[in-house]
């Protein structure tokens, strides 16, 4: 079967680093996505990973190591803007999304 | 529109009724899913189609049905309404089945009484 784990709740200060970790087991894999949902809104993209490594974009970044099972969400220069929950996904060998419960980050001032 | 759309916004609707969310894209995207998201849980999938003509069932399948008569177009019905389906509902899109990087709808906020 699958399952995801990822922390329920974090808080973080505005302007530092905030890590929002990801794990996983599957029987099949095709790729890890990372959504930011803000309250009340629809999911929206924020980086894929297929290959294990870092995937730099902007303030945010996301790195994979398929054989750990691991995935995290590093977001850097936190803004009050960047509360919002944020969703880990992997793609199973149908290429359908599984989807993490999701982490709610708190920014505060 | 740009995008993709749902309707409608939110709805309260007494159980046994018969109820349809309706969702439409413009990006002629092959793939669209429905989705239902509860507080605590992850997005689960109710239903999906990956071209048109097609339909498949998700983790939660039952006591929804849907349809795909083009490329635009995913409706879902709730043949007799219960309020374990009180939930936000989400429609998405992605290109093809195998790039699924998925766009979501704003989403229908469903209470059942």
């Amino acid at each position: 079967g699958q399952n995801i784990d990822q922390p329920t709740e974090m808080t973080a200060t505005e302007g530092a680093i905030v890590q929002i970790n990801c794990t996983y087991q599957t029987s099949g894999f095709n790729g890890l996505f990372w959504y930011q949902q803000h309250a009340g809104e629809a999911p929206t993209f924020l980086s894929y990973n297929v290959l294990d490594g870092l995937e730099e974009k902007g303030r945010f970044s996301s790195f994979l190591s398929r054989s750990k099972g691991y995935s995290y969400l590093l977001l850097k220069e936190l803004q009050m803007k960047d509360s919002a929950s944020y969703l880990c996904a992997l793609t199973d060998s149908n290429y359908q999304l599984i989807w993490g419960a999701g982490t709610k980050l708190i920014i505060k001032p | 529109i740009a995008g993709i759309t749902q309707a409608p916004t939110s709805q309260i609707l007494a159980a046994g009724r018969r109820m349809t969310l309706r969702c439409t894209q413009d990006m002629r995207h092959n793939a669209m899913y429905w989705y239902r998201q509860d507080l605590g849980l992850g997005l689960r999938l109710i239903h999906y189609s990956n071209t048109a003509g097609t339909t498949g069932k998700g983790e939660v399948p039952d006591g929804y049905s849907v349809s795909r008569a083009n490329t635009d177009d995913f409706p879902l019905t709730l043949a007799s309404a219960v309020p374990s389906q009180t939930s936000v509902y989400f429609c998405a899109s992605s290109a093809t089945q195998e790039r699924n990087e998925q766009f979501f709808g704003p989403g229908t906020r469903l209470t059942v009484l």
